[in-house]
C-alpha cells in the first residue's frame, strides 16, 4: 500500500523560504508523477505543481516565480521550495501521487498534510 | 483557471436519506471531474473519477453524474461514516482546480 508523509517546519517567517519533503513508502516512485497541493484556512484546495520521477516539472502559473520542486528517487522523496513567503502562504500542504503517467487526472493517495503558518 | 462552484456549502441530512451535492464549472470540463471525501484531519479520499466512475472501494451508494459544466454527487442512503466534506476537482486544464467543498452534516 502506497503511503505518503509530508515533513518540514510548521512555522516560517515572512520573506523566508518554505521547504517541505514528501516521503513515499510502499511503492516505487518510478513511472509516476507526484504533486504538491495546499489548502489555506477556510479556502479550497490549490494545485502548486507536479514533478515526474525523472524531474520534469509543471507549476501553477500563480506561483511559478516562487516555487521549485525536486525529486530524489533513491530516497523515495520529492520536495517543495516556496520562496518569499507571506501570510497568504499559510495553509495545510499536501503531497499526493498523480493517477496517470502525465499527471493528467486525479490524485490518489494523498499524504495527511502538514500545517504551515507564516508568521513572525 | 477554471472555477468550480459547489453547492450548497453545508447540507444537513438524516441518516438513511438521500444527499445530492452539486459542482458547477465556469467552462466545460467534459467529463474530467473527480469527487473526493475528506473527514476531519484525514487526507482526501478519491470517490469518483471521470465524472461517474467509482474508485476502488467506493461503496455503490455513491454515484456521480453530469458533464460539461454541471455535475452531481449523489449518496443514495446516508450512513454515519458518510458525514464529511466533499469536494470536486477538474483535470481538463492545468492548473487543476477544486471546489470549495460541501460539508455534509447530520440532521
Amino acid at each position: 500500500q502506497v503511503r505518503l508523509q509530508e515533513s518540514g517546519p510548521g512555522l516560517v517567517r515572512p520573506s523566508e523560504t518554505l521547504s517541505l519533503t514528501c516521503t513515499v513508502s510502499g511503492a516505487s516512485m518510478t513511472n509516476y508523477f507526484w504533486i504538491w497541493l495546499r489548502q489555506p484556512p477556510g479556502k479550497g484546495m490549490e494545485s502548486i505543481g507536479y514533478i515526474s520521477y525523472t524531474g520534469t516539472t509543471n507549476y501553477n502559473p500563480s506561483l511559478k516565480s516562487r516555487v521549485s520542486l525536486s525529486v530524489d528517487t533513491y530516497r523515495s522523496q520529492f520536495s517543495l521550495r516556496l520562496t518569499s513567503v507571506t501570510a497568504a502562504d499559510t495553509a495545510v500542504y499536501f503531497c499526493a501521487r498523480c493517477s496517470s503517467t502525465s499527471c493528467l487526472g486525479w490524485f490518489d493517495p494523498w499524504g495527511h498534510g502538514t500545517r504551515v503558518i507564516v508568521s513572525s | 483557471e477554471i472555477l468550480l462552484t459547489q453547492s450548497p456549502g453545508t447540507l444537513s441530512v438524516s441518516p438513511g436519506e438521500r444527499a445530492t451535492l452539486s459542482c458547477r464549472a465556469s467552462q466545460s470540463v467534459g467529463r474530467s471531474l473527480v469527487w473526493y471525501q475528506q473527514k476531519g484531519d484525514q487526507p482526501p479520499r478519491l470517490l469518483i473519477y471521470g465524472a461517474d466512475t467509482r474508485a476502488t472501494d467506493t461503496p455503490a451508494r455513491f454515484s456521480g453524474s453530469g458533464s460539461e459544466t454541471e455535475f452531481t454527487l449523489t449518496i443514495s442512503s446516508l450512513q454515519s461514516e458518510d458525514f464529511a466534506v466533499y469536494f470536486c476537482q477538474q483535470y481538463i486544464n492545468w492548473p487543476y482546480s477544486f471546489g470549495q467543498g460541501t460539508k455534509l452534516d447530520i440532521k
